[in-house]
């Protein structure tokens, strides 16, 4: 297994400013994923971020909206920009360990932008 | 397009019912089939997970699953709940090769006493 630690945990943000959350994994994983869970919803894969290459957004995500960093293999940021309330989520990072198809969730994000 | 239908939003049962959460999916190829927990204000934990081989998982806490290809289900089921099983469950799947994790809503299970 992996463990996995976010920071911050929550923060209330105001309109228009970004903020960046940290993903710090215990071990080196290669493959790194960030998820947004609305309220009352499930999870929606935000992008994958490996390291040494871009990171991989789902349609409906983008790097200028949503920039990521991986600069090795057991740290990750991902900034949410330009903040609407509509951003108001918990944002999730997961990691898969190498030669295993099972991913570990970090505690999550939460964000409330006013 | 891989996606995954949990079938219901919110169950309600009393300590020691049994209990059955349905999940099905949509992939056209092989999958892997994943379980997770969510706990009141704790992070997601994997309960089970099937990948090849008996389609009868187990996992923790007494839960298991059965895969049912020709369905394309992967049900949750206990066969005793407690009180302490009430959480969010979410079904969830993904494909060969490192694909990233597909999630249902999940369903809410509120266990009483």
């Amino acid at each position: 297994s992996a463990v996995i630690s976010q920071k911050p945990s929550r923060d209330i943000c105001q309109r228009g400013t970004s903020l960046t959350i940290q993903c710090q994994v215990d071990s080196q994983v290669t493959m790194m994923f960030w998820y947004r869970q609305q309220p009352g919803q499930s999870l929606t894969l935000i992008a994958t971020a490996n390291q040494g290459s871009e990171a991989t957004y789902e349609s409906g995500f983008v790097i200028d909206k949503f920039p990521i960093s991986r600069p090795n293999l057991t740290f990750s940021t991902l900034t949410v920009s330009n903040m609407s309330p509509e951003d108001s989520s918990i944002y999730l990072c997961s990691v898969e360990l190498a030669g295993s198809y099972e991913q570990y969730f970090g505690p999550g994000t939460r964000l409330t932008v006013t | 397009a891989q996606s995954v239908s949990q079938h219901n939003h919110h169950v309600i049962l009393s300590e020691a019912a049994s209990l059955e959460l349905g999940c099905n999916y949509s992939y056209g190829g092989t999958v892997n089939l994943f379980w997770y927990v969510q706990y009141p204000g704790q992070h997601l934990q994997l309960l089970l997970k099937y990948f090849s081989g008996d389609p009868l998982v187990k996992g923790i806490k007494g839960f298991e699953a059965e895969f049912i290809k020709s369905k394309f289900s992967f049900n949750l089921r206990k066969p005793s709940v407690q009180w302490s099983d009430t959480a969010e469950y979410f079904c969830a799947v993904n494909g060969e090769g490192n694909t990233p994790l597909v999630f249902g809503k999940g369903t809410r299970l509120s266990v009483i006493a």
